[in-house]
């Protein structure tokens, strides 16, 4: 398997312009999660999807924001419109999700580096 | 949510075991101890996880008391390449994103 893989691994924009971010989890996943790194705020979750169905979008800034899950083999997470401040390395993981004891062991991409100047 | 203490950086020589301790005071009874390495430029990566006693795989050891309320990640023999930032998280499944949230890790240097 190829891993997660996240598109584009760098994206350069100007302030206003609308970012998508693009991923696509390991094939036979059913949860997908979202997370933003920067040096000041560490990793920080911003959604999770399971089976397709977004569970927990706390963590997303605000309604500049958006992602999304078509089918259990691709999603997007929007940013529209971006901010200087929106600059961060945008992960995507996925797992396989079986329910019963444990924690969920998550499999990252390479990361989508975004730059809003 | 199962706050998670650890060092903010640590450094060591390569060929060193090296042990990176996370304190997890009040983890809950159903929780997971799981632990993450993250190259620069790079995701993070799964590489070890447990509940109780010890766990062993071909990367790490991890120690866990009988009163849960620490951890501790042991890589043997360091090498350059080890030279990276460890997370641990606490939580299971039932505790959503809880068992997702990273916190600030330690950073490892290794030294020639």
């Amino acid at each position: 398997d190829a891993g997660v893989i996240q598109s584009p691994r760098h994206e350069v924009t100007e302030m206003g312009q609308e970012v998508t971010l693009r991923c696509k989890p390991i094939s036979g996943h059913n949860s997908l999660f979202w997370y933003r790194q920067t040096m000041m705020r560490g990793l920080e979750l911003l959604i999770y999807f399971n089976n397709n169905v977004p569970i927990d979008d706390s963590g997303m800034p605000e309604d500049r924001f958006s992602a999304k899950m078509p089918n259990a083999s691709f999603s997007t997470l929007k940013i529209q419109p971006s901010e200087p401040r929106d600059s961060a390395v945008y992960f995507c993981a996925s797992t396989l999700d079986v329910g019963g004891a444990g924690a969920n062991v998550l499999t990252f991409g390479a990361g989508s580096r975004l730059t809003v100047l | 949510l199962a706050k998670t203490t650890q060092p903010i950086s640590m450094d060591s020589y390569e060929g060193q075991e090296v042990n990176i301790t996370c304190s997890h005071n009040n983890i809950a009874t159903n929780d997971y101890i799981t632990w993450y390495q993250q190259f620069p430029s790079q995701g993070p990566r799964f590489i070890i996880q447990g509940y109780k006693t010890k766990v062993t795989n071909e990367v790490a050891s991890l120690f866990i008391p009988a009163d849960r309320k620490s951890s501790t990640l042991s890589l043997p023999r360091v090498s350059l390449s080890d030279t990276a930032v460890y997370y641990c998280l606490v939580g299971d499944k039932e505790s959503g994103a809880n068992n997702l949230f990273f916190g600030t890790g330690t950073r490892l240097t290794v030294i020639p």
